[in-house]
């Protein structure tokens, strides 16, 4: 069935240094959102993107969406021990009138200090 | 203003019994999606519901899993009959439609084990 592929599945980083997570889809997308989740937490919203190319930032996360609506990425810079968790893209897939999201399997960040 | 509140947050059950989860959504949230979480994987999506309504439960076993979210009172998900493959993390979350916003809240779950 259609998917939301998220990689890579486990990123290792040494505090200080940069993370990036991919997320993509053979679909166009009409928006895309990310959350964060803690170890044993629960999801938290952090963004959502919806125009062609569009870049937000929030502190040191920078979202991007492709051109092609197709792709997006979450960018961390200078990566801190509160960064630690798993990041997840989701979307909707179908065309249909209700909201259904897909989320990726998520990149679970280790940050070692 | 509370957030998505879910009860119970632990919930132990032996195979053959029951197991109910309830999910209090957001203030001025309509809309309650339910999900399920293996660990280490991703939020596999069950059902999404409208007070007194089922929108879409294309995600969710048609035998043994059944959702409500009543006029008055939490959305259920309901499990009978649990195995031991039904142990998870299920988590709700609540959204504002009409926003022009597709965020989700979401609660602090229940872990669900069945011995």
């Amino acid at each position: 069935g259609q998917q939301v592929m998220q990689i890579p599945q486990y990123q290792h980083v040494q505090e200080g240094e940069d993370f990036t997570t991919y997320c993509n889809s053979s679909t166009t997308l009409s928006n895309i959102q990310w959350y964060k989740q803690r170890p044993g937490g629960h999801p938290v919203f952090l963004i959502q993107l919806v125009k062609s190319g569009e870049v937000k930032k929030q502190k040191r996360l920078t979202f991007q969406f492709g051109e092609a609506k197709k792709n997006s990425s979450l960018h961390i810079t200078a990566t801190q021990t509160t960064d630690v968790g798993t990041y997840f893209c989701a979307a909707a897939l179908g065309s249909g009138g209700s909201y259904i999201p897909t989320f990726g399997r998520g990149t679970s960040l280790i940050v070692h200090p | 203003n509370a957030g998505v509140m879910q009860n119970p947050r632990h919930l132990v059950r032996r195979r053959g019994q029951e197991a109910r989860l309830r999910c209090s959504p957001m203030k001025g949230h309509s809309h309650v999606y339910w999900y399920r979480q293996l660990p280490e994987e991703g939020l596999k999506f069950m059902v999404y519901l409208q007070k007194e309504n089922i929108i879409d439960e294309s995600g969710m076993p048609k035998e043994r899993f059944s959702a409500e979210f009543p006029k008055e009172g939490p959305s259920i998900l309901r499990i009978q009959q649990v195995v031991r493959g039904d142990s998870a993390a299920y988590f709700c979350a609540s959204s504002r439609p009409g926003s022009g916003s597709y965020e989700q809240y979401f609660g602090p779950g229940t872990r669900l084990t069945v011995t």
